[in-house]
């Protein structure tokens, strides 16, 4: 099983400010299949980005995702107010698929 | 705009099965993989398992072959079985649709407590 360790646990920022999140697998992520999702209270979570850096539709281009191998990182740029809420990552290149603990995002 | 609904008890005692149906309208499940996905506080997201509409399953280890799901295709549901529950089953109990593996719509998700 792929073991998916996002950090920071929190962060914290204010609109307007770019937000770096990190995601490291156990080991390397098959086919670039990693994805992000955003969460806010009360919902389930949205695909932001899959295949490391492939937006989902509807999704603005401040978010923007890179990485490879195992290393890999989710960058909000110019943070608006609804972009606060908490942020896991996926691999979903090995059965089973796993999610990271989640960023969550703070004002 | 395909949209997907949990439905089945939000209560299941200790040791018996539960049982939750994923209702899709606005597009089918024909060609896709469906997925169930549970949260909770402590575990976060848990992947449990998969249908594709071909009929393979998969399903995770961790869950020690207690999980079965299904599909009715004619009615564009899909279905999870768990036996044998336990508090630690209790959970928002979430069902997804996806092209190949990745998760790109969710349910609302259903909450479900395991308790006497």
């Amino acid at each position: 099983e792929i073991v998916l360790t996002q950090s920071p646990h929190t962060l914290s920022l204010s609109p307007g400010e770019r937000a770096t999140l990190s995601c490291r697998a156990s080991q390397s992520i098959v086919r670039d299949y990693l994805a992000w999702y955003q969460q806010k209270p009360g919902q389930a979570p949205t695909l932001l980005i899959f295949a490391i850096s492939t937006r989902a539709t509807g999704i603005p281009d401040r978010f923007s995702g890179s990485g490879s191998d195992t290393d890999f990182t989710l960058t909000v740029n110019t943070l608006e107010p609804e972009d606060f809420a908490v942020y896991y990552c996926q691999q979903y290149g090995s059965a089973p698929l796993t999610f990271g603990g989640g960023t969550k995002l703070e004002i | 705009q395909v949209q997907l609904q949990e439905s089945g008890p939000g209560l299941v005692k200790p040791s018996e099965t539960l049982s939750l149906t994923c209702s899709v309208s606005g597009g089918s499940i024909n060609g896709f993989y469906c997925s169930w996905i549970r949260q909770t506080p402590g575990k976060g997201l848990e992947w449990i398992g998969y249908i594709h509409h071909s009929g393979t399953t998969n399903y995770n280890p961790s869950l020690n072959n207690r999980v079965t799901i299904s599909h009715d295709t004619s009615n564009n549901q899909f279905s999870l079985k768990l036996t044998s529950v336990t508090a630690a089953d209790s959970a928002i109990y979430y069902c997804t649709r996806g092209h190949g593996w990745l998760t790109d719509t969710w349910g609302q998700g259903i909450l479900v407590s395991v308790s006497s």
